[in-house]
């Protein structure tokens, strides 16, 4: 158990949906991290936040947002969801925003179906 | 641009043998730290290694080792004695430049290496 929880663990949604994932991330670490895992993309990094506010940016869709709150858990927003958008989506954290050994704990993951 | 490649798709290996996956990296910046994440078909993400650029010596963790030959950009991941249970997808992963010399926390992940371990 990486101490990393994501809610919930399977979605299946229709096209033109809105969606809200959920991330807690282990106690003690500031900064939270949002990848997409699909078959054709591979892994990709979306979004970083770190003690509530955004740290980094990578390939995040306009129709995707995220936040982190006080309490440090974090929610990414899917909007207007295509078929496309189905995948596995990762919540990581780590103790510190940067540094070489971020090492980075990993949830479960949720998995977006869109029909 | 940043970059991670694994050349091997899938990979088969007698268990008890030991077997090498391949990772070569790409970046013009100095300073980065290099990751090895397993995905058994459960889904999780498990952190198994981590090497520094700046390292003098490779890492080790456990059954996994890391060869790392900066000067041909690889880190290849290394187990030793495969078990049943290394049966999974691996992924290299690098950080990257924050742009003030040191490195952000998000990880480049490459498309990974599918390890199938033979009893």
């Amino acid at each position: 158990d990486s101490g990393v929880t994501q809610t919930p663990k399977h979605l299946i949604t229709a096209t033109g949906q809105r969606v809200t994932l959920r991330c807690s991330p282990r106690s003690g670490d500031l900064s939270v991290y949002w990848y997409q895992q699909s078959l054709d993309q591979g892994l990709q990094f979306l979004i970083q936040y770190y003690n509530g506010e955004e740290r980094a940016k990578g390939n995040i869709l306009e129709r995707f947002s995220a936040q982190q709150f006080p309490d440090l858990h974090s929610e990414l927003n899917l909007s207007s969801l295509e078929l496309g958008d189905s995948a596995l989506y990762f919540c990581a954290s780590s103790v510190v925003g940067r540094g070489m050994n971020t090492e980075a704990f990993f949830g479960q993951g949720t998995r977006l179906t869109v029909v | 641009a940043q970059k991670i490649t694994q050349t091997q798709p899938g990979m088969f290996v007698q268990e008890k043998e030991a077997v090498t996956l391949d990772c070569t990296y790409d970046t013009s910046d100095p300073s980065y730290g290099l990751f090895w994440y397993k995905q058994p078909s459960s889904g999780e993400m498990i952190f198994l290694i981590y090497q520094g650029s700046y390292d003098q010596q490779n890492a080790t963790e456990g059954r996994y080792s890391l060869n790392f030959q900066k000067a041909r950009k690889s880190a290849n991941l290394v187990i030793s004695a495969s078990q049943l249970g290394d049966s999974a997808m691996y992924f290299c992963a690098m950080t990257t430049p924050d742009g003030y010399g040191g490195s952000q926390g998000n990880l480049i992940f490459g498309k990974g290496t599918k390890l199938s371990v033979k009893p």
